[in-house]
């Protein structure tokens, strides 16, 4: 059972360059989210959805834009990266009913130079 | 809005000592509460949680208790482990805010465990 599923592991841009860290889930699962993870501020929304078709901003959603065209995949896009845009990325998918137990990737490791 | 304070680290313990890692929160409503752990170079995964006040979450020698007076969800491990060194995050999500599925996250406490 694959999980969530993020690509790539590690990735370098320079600044202004633009991306899609991907993320897929096999579960089936209807809410997905994207959050980022910088040193002493824990996870922060960046973007999520609550099925195909549908998305919305969550905490810090400038400089992303996420898509939702199928319940399995939900990659997002940097425009046009920016050095604040260094940290790492994790996908997450979520059972529809009731808080229950988000399901994690790996993670993306960006570097923007 | 919602928020989760997390006792600063890092917290470096030796094998088989008493672990105690304090969080806090604030919510509009009445949240459900979560540990998650990070391995090195792993995602998050759920360690325990505890959906109204006076539950008990547990899990492989980890306990937190859903205390309403107090706002508070601290996680307790009577004996650590080598193997228990990793970031643990407290975290809420509070149906009131327009999702259950949202989670708000704490800083995270990174526990090194030596032997």
């Amino acid at each position: 059972n694959a999980g969530v599923t993020q690509t790539p592991k590690f990735q370098v841009l320079k600044t202004g360059q633009s991306m899609t860290l991907q993320c897929a889930q096999d579960m089936n699962h209807e809410y997905m989210s994207w959050y980022r993870q910088d040193p002493g501020m824990g996870l922060r929304l960046i973007h999520y959805s609550v099925g195909a078709g549908i998305t919305d901003q969550g905490e810090v959603p400038n400089g992303y834009n996420v898509s939702r065209s199928t319940t399995e995949d939900f990659p997002l896009r940097l425009l046009s990266a920016a050095p604040s845009q260094t940290s790492v990325y994790f996908c997450a998918s979520t059972v529809r009913t009731g808080a229950t137990e988000a399901f994690f990737g790996q993670g993306t490791r960006l570097t923007v130079v | 809005g919602n928020s989760v304070t997390q006792m600063e680290g890092p917290v470096t313990l030796s094998e088989e000592a008493f672990l105690t890692i304090n969080c806090t929160y604030t919510a509009t409503g009445y949240p459900s509460l979560f540990w998650y752990v990070q391995y090195p170079g792993e995602g998050l995964q759920l360690l325990l949680k505890a959906t109204k006040a006076d539950d008990k979450g547990s899990n492989k020698g980890f306990e937190a208790t859903y205390r309403k007076e107090t706002t508070s969800f601290h996680l307790e491990k009577g004996s650590v482990q080598v193997s228990d060194s990793a970031v643990y995050f407290c975290a809420l999500s509070d149906p009131s805010s327009g999702s259950a599925r949202q989670l708000t996250f704490g800083s995270g406490t990174q526990l090194t465990v030596l032997p």
